[in-house]
C-alpha cells in the first residue's frame, strides 16, 4: 500500500496563478483532510470531508475550495494564489473505527511545498 | 475552543539523555490525546495515543500519560538517540459531533547530537 500520496511535492506559483494539489489514499478511509503548516504556527485544518462527496471548512478555509468526487481523492484549489500562501501543505485520512470516539489515528502524506511569489 | 499548548523549542540534547517535552491542553469533553512525531522532510505519523483519563501511550520508548486533574499529555523518553531528532507535535480531537479533528500544538524540535 503507498497509504497517502501528494502531487506536486514541489511548486513555484506567481501570484494569482491558479492551481490543483491532488492527494488520493489507497486505504479505504472515510475522512480526509487538508492542512497547512506554517512556522511557529503548528499544523492548521483548512477543510475537510467525512464522505464522498461532502466537504466542510476547517480553520483557514478562506482562498481555498476542495472537491471530493471519489472516496479515494481529495483535491485542493487554490483560484488566485497570494503570497500568505506560502506554506507547506500535508494531506491525511481517517478511518472512523468507532465512530464519534475522536480515536482514529490519522495518516499523513509527505507534504507539498508551495511558493507564491 | 479547543486549543494545545506544548513547550517553545528548540530543545538540544546529547546522546542518551533524558527527555521530556511538555503538553497542556484546553477542551470541552473527553478529547483522545496524540503525541505525532515529522521527521525530516516527512509528513506526520503517530507516535502515541491515549484516549480516556489516566491512560498511558508508548511506542519506541516514548511515554505520555493522559492526566486529566493536570490537562497535560507530557511527552517522555529515558534516553534519546539521534534517529530521535525531529518535529514533535501533540494533539487531541476535537469534541461533539466533529470529534475526529485533530487540533495541533505549534510543534517541538528536537535535536540529539552525539
Amino acid at each position: 500500500n503507498a497509504g497517502v500520496t501528494q502531487t506536486p511535492k514541489f511548486r513555484v506559483l506567481k501570484t494569482g496563478q491558479s492551481m490543483t494539489l491532488l492527494c488520493a489514499q489507497d486505504m479505504n478511509h472515510e475522512y480526509m483532510y487538508w492542512y497547512r503548516q506554517d512556522p511557529g504556527m503548528g499544523l492548521r485544518l483548512i477543510h475537510y470531508s467525512v464522505g464522498e462527496g461532502t466537504t466542510a471548512k476547517g480553520e483557514v478555509p478562506d482562498g481555498y475550495n476542495v472537491s471530493r468526487l471519489k472516496k479515494q481523492n481529495f483535491l485542493l484549489g487554490l483560484e488566485s494564489a497570494a503570497p500568505s500562501q506560502t506554506s507547506v501543505y500535508f494531506c491525511a485520512s481517517s478511518y472512523p473505527s468507532e465512530r464519534g470516539s475522536g480515536r482514529e489515528t490519522q495518516y499523513f502524506g509527505p507534504g507539498t511545498r508551495l511558493l507564491v511569489l | 475552543g479547543n486549543s494545545v499548548t506544548q513547550m517553545e523549542g528548540p530543545v538540544t540534547l546529547s546522546e542518551e539523555a533524558f527527555l521530556t517535552i511538555n503538553c497542556t491542553y484546553t477542551a470541552t469533553g473527553y478529547p483522545s490525546l496524540f503525541w505525532y512525531v515529522q521527521y525530516p522532510g516527512e509528513g506526520l505519523q503517530l507516535l502515541l495515543k491515549a484516549t480516556k483519563a489516566d491512560d498511558k501511550g508508548s511506542n519506541k520508548g516514548f511515554e505520555a500519560t493522559y492526566r486529566k486533574e493536570t490537562t497535560s499529555f507530557h511527552l517522555e523518553k529515558g534516553s534519546v538517540q539521534v534517529s530521535d531528532s525531529a518535529v514533535y507535535f501533540c494533539a487531541l480531537s476535537g469534541s461533539g459531533g466533529s470529534n475526529y479533528k485533530l487540533t495541533f500544538g505549534k510543534g517541538t524540535l528536537l535535536t540529539v547530537n552525539p
